[in-house]
């Protein structure tokens, strides 16, 4: 079994500083992880994912997450953001058999100017 | 590419009353389907998924079913709907080439 754990909520950054989300794993096989963004009434938008490549990936819109077995995180970093970076951000875990997606429960992003 | 349609985009429907939400996918064939649910404080919650047309395997207990008559579209039905069916219902498929689920634009449905 599959889980995430996002740590913080609510996180509020001001325009052009680091924007860094936190999610943590858990998973008995070597997971399959994933950064979703969904703006207001929106379906969700791939930001990057992990599939047993290079731990450390670069997604759109500058986003970038490293994957740390040793420490079973998957963080979220963008080096300056942007006011268009305010939305809700969602870390998922699969498995490699049937794909199915277990959901963090999601970090809302505030820029202020 | 691949694209995903929801209809309709958005549901308000009376408790008691059916329920039919479409979910089709072009520009692929044979995918895996699976609806998730995001109420409010609940996050987003695997409803069903689906490997081919007539099988699907329902992750929680619950008040809704789904169907997949064909190979690129899948269903999510009620008989009667609850107060606590609302929600943002999002439709996703699995891109095996790609190892990814890409999300359909979603249905939100209120139940009074």
């Amino acid at each position: 079994a599959q889980s995430v754990t996002q740590l913080g909520s609510h996180v509020s950054v001001s325009e052009g500083a680091l924007v860094l989300l936190r999610c943590n794993y858990s998973s008995s096989v070597p997971p399959y992880l994933f950064w979703y963004v969904q703006y207001p009434n929106q379906g969700l938008q791939l930001l990057l994912k992990y599939t047993s490549a290079a731990t450390l990936v670069k997604g759109i819109n500058g986003f970038e997450a490293e994957f740390k077995k040793s420490e079973t995180s998957f963080h979220l970093t963008k080096p300056s953001a942007h006011m268009s970076d305010a939305a809700e951000y969602f870390c998922a875990v699969s498995g490699t058999n049937d794909y199915k997606l277990s959901f963090g429960a999601g970090t809302t992003v505030t820029v202020r100017a | 590419s691949q694209t995903i349609h929801q209809w309709p985009a958005t549901l308000v429907q009376p408790v008691g009353s059916p329920l039919s939400l479409e979910c089709t996918v072009e520009g692929t064939s044979n995918p895996n389907l699976y609806w998730y649910r995001q109420a409010a404080g609940r996050g987003l919650q695997l409803l069903f998924y689906s490997v081919g047309i007539g099988q699907i395997s329902s992750e929680v207990p619950q008040n809704l079913s789904a169907s997949r008559p064909q190979d690129r579209q899948f269903i999510l039905s009620s008989k009667k709907l609850l107060l606590s069916d609302s929600g943002f219902y999002l439709c996703a498929a699995h891109r095996l080439a790609e190892e990814t689920q890409y999300f359909g634009p979603g249905t939100r449905l209120l139940v009074l």
